[in-house]
Protein backbone atom coordinates (compact mmCIF):
# COMPACT_ATOMS: atom_id res chain seq x y z
CA UNK A 1 0.00 0.00 0.00
CA UNK A 2 2.57 2.28 -0.97
CA UNK A 3 0.44 5.32 -2.64
CA UNK A 4 2.10 8.13 -2.95
CA UNK A 5 5.73 8.74 -1.94
CA UNK A 6 8.04 11.80 -1.35
CA UNK A 7 11.78 11.47 -0.90
CA UNK A 8 13.69 13.43 1.02
CA UNK A 9 11.48 13.74 4.16
CA UNK A 10 13.88 16.23 5.58
CA UNK A 11 16.61 18.46 3.77
CA UNK A 12 18.30 21.72 4.64
CA UNK A 13 20.10 23.48 2.04
CA UNK A 14 21.98 26.77 2.38
CA UNK A 15 20.97 29.57 -0.25
CA UNK A 16 21.98 28.99 -3.92
CA UNK A 17 21.99 25.52 -3.39
CA UNK A 18 20.04 22.65 -5.67
CA UNK A 19 17.83 19.85 -5.18
CA UNK A 20 14.92 17.93 -6.28
CA UNK A 21 12.34 16.71 -4.49
CA UNK A 22 10.72 13.43 -5.59
CA UNK A 23 7.00 12.45 -5.59
CA UNK A 24 6.13 8.80 -6.86
CA UNK A 25 2.85 7.22 -7.00
CA UNK A 26 1.87 3.86 -7.44
CA UNK A 27 -1.98 4.01 -8.37
CA UNK A 28 -1.99 5.07 -12.15
CA UNK A 29 -3.26 8.31 -11.68
CA UNK A 30 -3.24 10.84 -14.45
CA UNK A 31 -2.91 13.99 -12.44
CA UNK A 32 -0.11 15.05 -10.32
CA UNK A 33 0.21 17.93 -7.66
CA UNK A 34 2.78 19.89 -6.14
CA UNK A 35 1.81 21.88 -2.89
CA UNK A 36 3.82 23.31 -0.07
CA UNK A 37 2.25 24.21 3.41
CA UNK A 38 2.94 27.52 5.63
CA UNK A 39 2.10 28.29 8.80
CA UNK A 40 -1.15 30.37 8.45
CA UNK A 41 -1.33 29.54 4.89
CA UNK A 42 -3.02 26.44 4.26
CA UNK A 43 -1.57 24.73 0.98
CA UNK A 44 -1.26 26.81 -1.84
CA UNK A 45 -0.44 25.05 -5.38
CA UNK A 46 3.16 25.51 -6.94
CA UNK A 47 2.72 23.25 -10.27
CA UNK A 48 0.54 20.33 -11.33
CA UNK A 49 0.64 17.81 -14.52
CA UNK A 50 -2.32 16.00 -15.98
CA UNK A 51 -0.85 13.24 -17.31
CA UNK A 52 2.93 12.09 -18.73
CA UNK A 53 5.09 14.63 -20.53
CA UNK A 54 2.65 17.33 -19.20
CA UNK A 55 3.19 20.09 -16.73
CA UNK A 56 1.10 23.35 -15.95
CA UNK A 57 1.75 26.37 -13.62
CA UNK A 58 -0.16 26.69 -10.06
CA UNK A 59 -0.54 29.47 -7.73
CA UNK A 60 3.19 30.00 -6.71
CA UNK A 61 5.03 28.78 -9.40
CA UNK A 62 8.28 30.86 -9.34
CA UNK A 63 11.58 29.96 -7.83
CA UNK A 64 10.26 25.94 -9.37
CA UNK A 65 10.27 23.64 -11.52
CA UNK A 66 8.95 20.66 -12.73
CA UNK A 67 9.35 17.50 -14.79
CA UNK A 68 6.64 14.79 -15.39
CA UNK A 69 9.20 12.13 -17.40
CA UNK A 70 7.21 9.17 -16.25
CA UNK A 71 3.26 9.08 -15.42
CA UNK A 72 4.60 7.05 -11.66
CA UNK A 73 6.89 10.26 -11.08
CA UNK A 74 6.43 14.17 -10.41
CA UNK A 75 9.62 16.08 -9.62
CA UNK A 76 9.93 19.43 -7.99
CA UNK A 77 13.24 21.15 -8.07
CA UNK A 78 14.41 24.66 -6.82
CA UNK A 79 17.35 25.71 -9.09
CA UNK A 80 18.93 28.26 -6.65
CA UNK A 81 16.95 28.02 -3.09
CA UNK A 82 15.86 30.89 -1.28
CA UNK A 83 14.64 31.29 2.68
CA UNK A 84 11.65 31.96 1.69
CA UNK A 85 11.24 28.72 0.01
CA UNK A 86 11.26 27.32 3.73
CA UNK A 87 8.06 24.97 3.53
CA UNK A 88 6.47 21.70 4.35
CA UNK A 89 6.14 20.15 0.56
CA UNK A 90 3.23 17.76 -0.07
CA UNK A 91 2.69 15.75 -3.79
CA UNK A 92 -0.68 14.71 -4.16
CA UNK A 93 -2.21 12.61 -7.21
CA UNK A 94 -5.74 11.68 -8.56
CA UNK A 95 -6.97 9.60 -11.32
CA UNK A 96 -9.70 12.63 -12.52
CA UNK A 97 -11.57 15.29 -12.35
CA UNK A 98 -12.93 14.62 -9.13
CA UNK A 99 -11.28 17.16 -6.17
CA UNK A 100 -10.29 13.75 -4.18
CA UNK A 101 -7.04 13.92 -4.15
CA UNK A 102 -4.10 11.28 -2.52
CA UNK A 103 -1.39 12.99 -0.41
CA UNK A 104 2.40 12.08 0.42
CA UNK A 105 3.63 12.40 4.26
CA UNK A 106 5.33 15.85 3.03
CA UNK A 107 8.87 16.83 2.87
CA UNK A 108 10.31 19.38 5.39
CA UNK A 109 12.72 21.68 3.45
CA UNK A 110 14.65 23.92 5.39
CA UNK A 111 16.99 26.55 3.46
CA UNK A 112 19.70 28.87 5.77
CA UNK B 1 -11.75 34.16 -8.04
CA UNK B 2 -12.24 31.03 -5.74
CA UNK B 3 -11.57 31.11 -2.41
CA UNK B 4 -12.64 29.59 1.29
CA UNK B 5 -12.72 30.99 4.82
CA UNK B 6 -12.29 28.83 7.91
CA UNK B 7 -13.07 30.08 11.20
CA UNK B 8 -9.90 30.87 13.18
CA UNK B 9 -8.30 28.63 15.13
CA UNK B 10 -6.74 26.41 17.44
CA UNK B 11 -9.55 24.54 18.65
CA UNK B 12 -9.33 22.65 22.11
CA UNK B 13 -12.39 20.48 23.11
CA UNK B 14 -12.76 17.68 25.84
CA UNK B 15 -13.73 14.10 24.92
CA UNK B 16 -17.42 13.69 23.61
CA UNK B 17 -17.60 17.23 23.24
CA UNK B 18 -19.49 18.45 20.20
CA UNK B 19 -17.72 19.74 17.27
CA UNK B 20 -18.58 22.36 14.86
CA UNK B 21 -15.89 23.77 12.49
CA UNK B 22 -17.05 26.65 9.82
CA UNK B 23 -16.32 26.89 6.52
CA UNK B 24 -17.58 29.21 3.84
CA UNK B 25 -16.88 29.99 0.54
CA UNK B 26 -16.86 32.32 -2.16
CA UNK B 27 -16.89 30.46 -6.23
CA UNK B 28 -19.22 30.83 -9.26
CA UNK B 29 -21.23 28.20 -9.90
CA UNK B 30 -21.36 24.95 -8.52
CA UNK B 31 -18.71 23.89 -7.00
CA UNK B 32 -17.59 20.82 -5.12
CA UNK B 33 -17.09 20.82 -1.38
CA UNK B 34 -14.28 18.50 0.46
CA UNK B 35 -13.02 18.31 4.21
CA UNK B 36 -9.80 16.87 4.12
CA UNK B 37 -7.92 15.77 7.83
CA UNK B 38 -4.29 16.28 8.49
CA UNK B 39 -3.53 14.26 11.36
CA UNK B 40 -0.07 14.82 13.43
CA UNK B 41 3.40 13.88 11.24
CA UNK B 42 0.99 12.75 7.62
CA UNK B 43 0.15 14.28 5.05
CA UNK B 44 -3.47 15.06 4.00
CA UNK B 45 -6.09 12.50 3.63
CA UNK B 46 -10.28 13.40 2.39
CA UNK B 47 -12.73 13.14 4.98
CA UNK B 48 -15.44 13.62 3.30
CA UNK B 49 -17.05 15.24 0.43
CA UNK B 50 -20.98 16.75 -1.19
CA UNK B 51 -20.88 17.74 -4.38
CA UNK B 52 -24.27 19.53 -5.32
CA UNK B 53 -26.79 21.88 -3.03
CA UNK B 54 -28.28 19.94 0.41
CA UNK B 55 -26.02 16.94 -0.70
CA UNK B 56 -24.40 15.95 3.06
CA UNK B 57 -20.99 14.23 3.06
CA UNK B 58 -20.28 12.51 6.24
CA UNK B 59 -17.33 9.71 7.39
CA UNK B 60 -16.27 8.46 10.68
CA UNK B 61 -18.66 10.10 12.65
CA UNK B 62 -18.05 14.02 10.70
CA UNK B 63 -20.68 15.52 8.46
CA UNK B 64 -21.11 18.84 6.52
CA UNK B 65 -23.91 19.48 3.95
CA UNK B 66 -23.66 21.94 1.43
CA UNK B 67 -25.54 24.81 1.80
CA UNK B 68 -25.46 26.97 -1.10
CA UNK B 69 -27.64 29.76 0.17
CA UNK B 70 -25.38 30.43 3.18
CA UNK B 71 -22.83 29.23 1.10
CA UNK B 72 -21.45 26.92 3.89
CA UNK B 73 -20.04 23.85 4.25
CA UNK B 74 -19.74 23.59 8.26
CA UNK B 75 -17.54 19.98 9.91
CA UNK B 76 -20.10 18.57 12.65
CA UNK B 77 -19.57 15.90 14.69
CA UNK B 78 -21.34 14.91 17.98
CA UNK B 79 -18.54 13.15 20.19
CA UNK B 80 -15.04 13.99 19.49
CA UNK B 81 -12.26 11.89 20.58
CA UNK B 82 -9.05 11.94 21.83
CA UNK B 83 -7.88 10.61 18.05
CA UNK B 84 -9.64 13.39 16.00
CA UNK B 85 -6.98 15.65 17.03
CA UNK B 86 -5.80 17.28 13.79
CA UNK B 87 -5.70 19.88 11.20
CA UNK B 88 -8.63 19.98 9.14
CA UNK B 89 -9.18 21.60 5.43
CA UNK B 90 -12.16 22.65 4.05
CA UNK B 91 -11.60 23.22 0.08
CA UNK B 92 -13.63 23.32 -3.40
CA UNK B 93 -13.33 22.86 -6.96
CA UNK B 94 -14.77 24.38 -9.30
CA UNK B 95 -16.87 22.34 -11.80
CA UNK B 96 -15.09 20.22 -13.55
CA UNK B 97 -10.95 21.55 -12.84
CA UNK B 98 -9.87 19.52 -9.81
CA UNK B 99 -6.54 20.42 -10.89
CA UNK B 100 -7.46 23.87 -9.27
CA UNK B 101 -8.48 22.39 -5.33
CA UNK B 102 -8.65 25.70 -3.77
CA UNK B 103 -7.73 24.98 0.13
CA UNK B 104 -8.74 27.22 3.08
CA UNK B 105 -5.82 27.29 5.88
CA UNK B 106 -6.90 25.13 7.96
CA UNK B 107 -7.37 24.80 11.96
CA UNK B 108 -6.13 22.72 14.31
CA UNK B 109 -8.78 20.54 16.69
CA UNK B 110 -6.95 19.41 19.78
CA UNK B 111 -9.34 16.68 21.98
CA UNK B 112 -8.09 16.72 25.79
CA UNK B 113 -8.83 13.25 27.59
Amino acid sequence: NAGVTQTPKFRVLKTGQSMTLLCAQDMNHEYMYWYRQDPGMGLRLIHYSVGEGTTAKGEVPDGYNVSRLKKQNFLLGLESAAPSQTSVYFCASSWGETGELFFGEGSRLTVL
Amino acid sequence: GNSVTQMEGPVTLSEEAFLTINCTYTATGYPSLFWYVQYPGEGLQLLLKATKADDKGSNKGFEATYRKETTSFHLEKGSVQVSDSAVYFCALTPTGANSKLTFGKGITLSVRP
